[in-house]
């Protein structure tokens, strides 16, 4: 199983709702990622989860909170979000080496579509 | 710091003919990874192709190598028997070896394939 699954794919919340995006592997995978992606434009890093520990934080809004409740499941809670905040929310994983080196390769899921209204 | 360069936004090609990509990226590291990602107009980040620094032989899968030029910093993609199915945004990407988990995106090329 090498993927990466992300729910919901379309997502439309106003400026004041609570909503989470959610992602998942099963590919025994130690380290997780969030991107933001606009349209033509490369993923920006939001976090990365190492060993489910909050390991990078790229200066993201607090209305952003990441959350790794395990070492397969990945949530990223949205509150009072912004209409520039809309964007493609990208989850990838990649597998761990021991002694905390490198992980090489990012498997990525395929998004959710984000709208702030 | 590290920077990933692609010097081209749009490029065509017939099918069948083949293509090449080029990146360019800055790093005074030695050990790192780079890659090559599809992005089809479906939005997924699809892994085309991974090259190790420290190898001088040049990776291929099926269709897909690349050229990697060490020092000259120079990882350029080619497609060969381009297909229809080819047409996405392409992503160069480097990662150092040791510590962090962070790739460096270029700015990605738009390629379509022409019936």
């Amino acid at each position: 199983d090498t993927e990466v699954t992300q729910t919901p794919k379309h997502l439309v919340m106003g400026m004041t709702n609570k909503k989470s995006l959610k992602c998942e592997q099963h590919m025994g995978h130690r380290a997780m990622y969030w991107y933001k992606q606009k349209a033509k434009k490369p993923p920006e890093l939001m976090f990365v989860y190492s060993y489910e520990k909050l390991s990078i934080n790229e200066s993201v809004p607090s209305r952003f909170s990441p959350e790794c409740p395990n070492s397969s499941l990945l949530n990223l809670h949205l509150h009072a979000l912004q209409p520039e905040d809309s964007a493609l929310y990208l989850c990838a994983s990649s597998p761990r080496i021991a002694g905390g080196l490198s992980t090489d390769t990012q498997y990525f899921g395929p998004g959710t579509r984000l709208t702030v209204l | 710091a590290q920077t990933v360069t692609q010097s081209q936004p749009e490029m065509s090609v017939q099918e069948a003919e083949t293509v090449t990509l080029s990146c360019t990226y800055d790093t005074s590291e030695s050990n790192y990874y780079l890659f090559w990602y599809k992005q089809p107009p479906s939005r997924q980040m699809i892994l085309v192709i991974r090259q190790e620094a420290y190898k001088q032989q040049n990776a291929t899968e099926n269709r897909f190598s690349v050229n990697f030029q060490k020092a000259a910093k120079s990882f350029s993609l080619k497609i060969s028997d381009s297909q229809l199915g080819d047409t996405a945004m392409y992503f160069c990407a480097f990662m150092k070896q040791i510590t962090g988990n962070q790739f460096y995106f270029g700015t990605g090329t738009s390629l379509t394939v022409i019936p």
